[in-house]
């Protein structure tokens, strides 16, 4: 199967500036996240989906950062403006309730996008 | 809370080297435990998982045991490759729901060396 598609790999801005990302999940898979991975960090969680829905968006700082899953299948995560501190890998994953076999829910990862503010 | 503590890294092996990184964590409830692998330039791959204590998940040489007891789920391989050069990062998911997010440590970074 097709993994998880993420574009672009690479931005750099400056700050103030705005930027998108974009997420294309493996099909059928109902839950989509968004992770940041800060450099030497693990990822932490910025937003889940189940289908077009919010299900968690507990860490994901409103007063800039948005994101949204229409019709249930692509992702668009914005960042507007960007701060120096929003340099990082913005990961996408998906997953389903039977994805990993046992019922883990394994999550698959796409290659990520690397953000760098200036 | 929930949370995944790995030991610090670097962690700097020979080729052929045992290999333990240690991973413990705090959850309510009955946790399901991951061990993805980074390799560079690379998105995180799932290495092994699971989901019950006393299980053992393995892959590609890997092995972790999930110990209630310990509350721990280290990553053990008997002959590291070059190959195995990655950022290991341990994560804990909250039962099986489809609803619980995955909780990543800081991640712990292994050069083999030939």
């Amino acid at each position: 199967e097709a993994g998880v598609a993420q574009s672009p790999r690479y931005k750099i801005i400056e700050k103030r500036q705005s930027v998108a990302f974009w997420c294309n999940p493996i099909s059928g898979h109902a839950t989509l996240y968004w992770y940041q991975q800060i450099l030497g960090q693990g990822p932490k969680l910025l937003i889940q989906f189940q289908n077009n829905g919010v299900v968690d968006d507990s860490q994901l700082p409103k007063d800039r950062f948005s994101a949204e899953r229409l019709k249930g299948v692509d992702s668009t995560l914005k960042i507007q403006p960007a701060k120096l501190e929003d340099s990082a890998v913005y990961l996408c994953a998906s997953s389903s309730p039977t994805s990993g076999g046992s019922g883990a829910n394994v999550l698959t990862f796409g290659a990520g996008s690397r953000l760098t503010v200036l | 809370g929930n949370s995944v503590t790995q030991m610090e890294g670097p962690v700097t092996l020979s080729e052929e080297a045992f290999l333990t990184i240690n991973c413990t964590y705090t959850a309510t409830g009955y946790p399901s435990l991951f061990w993805y692998v980074q390799y560079p330039g690379e998105g995180l791959q799932l290495l092994l998982k699971a989901t019950k204590a006393d299980d053992k998940g393995s892959n590609k040489g890997f092995e972790a045991t999930y110990r209630k007891e310990t509350t721990s789920f280290h990553l053990e391989k008997g002959s590291v490759q070059v190959s195995d050069s990655a950022v290991y990062f341990c994560a804990l998911k909250r039962g099986s729901s489809n609803t619980g997010k995955l909780i990543f440590g800081q991640g712990t970074t292994l050069q083999v060396k030939p």
